[in-house]
């Protein structure tokens, strides 16, 4: 089935340790998106990716990294330089350009630093 | 800078009724919007869109209405059932007919609204 796969689905992050969460569509979406959600709050955006080997900050990319390198594949490292981490991540992609600009999303992946 | 707004964050219903879910945006430029479901612990979910050139778009047992004068968005469930418990979400995009815009595809979303049912 066609759709978004996002892993791990639950991860833990030591203090100053780097992560790496894992995102794979097979839609044949040319736009990626990762999006950060805090309890209670909205999704906010971390990083986007438009085409392959091309990427832009969104509203709170700093302490987080991606790497476009593969159409399908967007990962995102939440380094050290993040100091509030734990959230929920959630990894989108859509079809650009297109009559219609629907995210799809993946299932989250829940980070939590101990 | 523009942000899309919720009027209310908690919603209760019965069974069988009807539920508004209400949703305010401040960009003018939009002119693409979603309404999504997102269960606890799960991704948000495509329930239906709208452009500016409408006002009311219908799908299975829900309606989004648009206002444009007050830039307002509302999501109509009909005959609300337990299942429709969870957090709806609006979205904007500010120009998705724009090709190559730098906003293309960027989603823009309101803090959500907890919907739960009542059996």
């Amino acid at each position: 089935d066609g759709g978004i796969t996002q892993s791990p689905k639950y991860l833990f992050r030591k203090e100053g340790q780097n992560v790496t969460l894992s995102c794979e569509q097979n839609l044949n979406h040319d736009a990626m998106y990762w999006y950060r959600q805090d309890p209670g709050q909205g999704l906010r955006l971390i990083y986007y990716s438009q085409i392959v080997n091309d990427f832009q900050k969104g509203d709170i990319a700093e302490g987080y990294s991606v790497s476009r390198e593969k159409k399908e594949s967007f990962p995102l490292t939440v380094t050290s330089a993040q100091k509030n981490p734990t959230a929920f991540y959630l990894c989108a992609s859509s079809i650009v350009p297109g009559p219609n600009t629907e995210a799809f999303f993946g299932q989250g992946t829940r980070l939590t630093v101990v | 800078g523009e942000s899309v707004g919720l009027h209310l964050p908690t919603l209760s219903v019965q069974e069988g009724d009807n539920s508004i879910i209400n949703c305010a945006y401040s960009n003018s430029a939009s002119d693409y919007f979603i309404w999504y479901k997102q269960e606890s612990g799960k991704g948000p979910q495509f329930i239906i869109d709208i452009r500016s050139n409408m006002d009311k778009r219908q799908g299975q047992r829900v309606t989004v209405l648009l206002n444009k004068t007050v830039k307002h968005l509302s999501l109509q469930i009909a005959a609300t059932q337990p299942g429709d418990s969870a957090v709806y979400f609006c979205a904007e995009n500010p120009s998705p007919g724009v090709a190559g815009g730098t906003s293309y595809g960027k989603l823009t979303f309101g803090q959500g609204t907890i919907l739960t049912v009542h059996p």
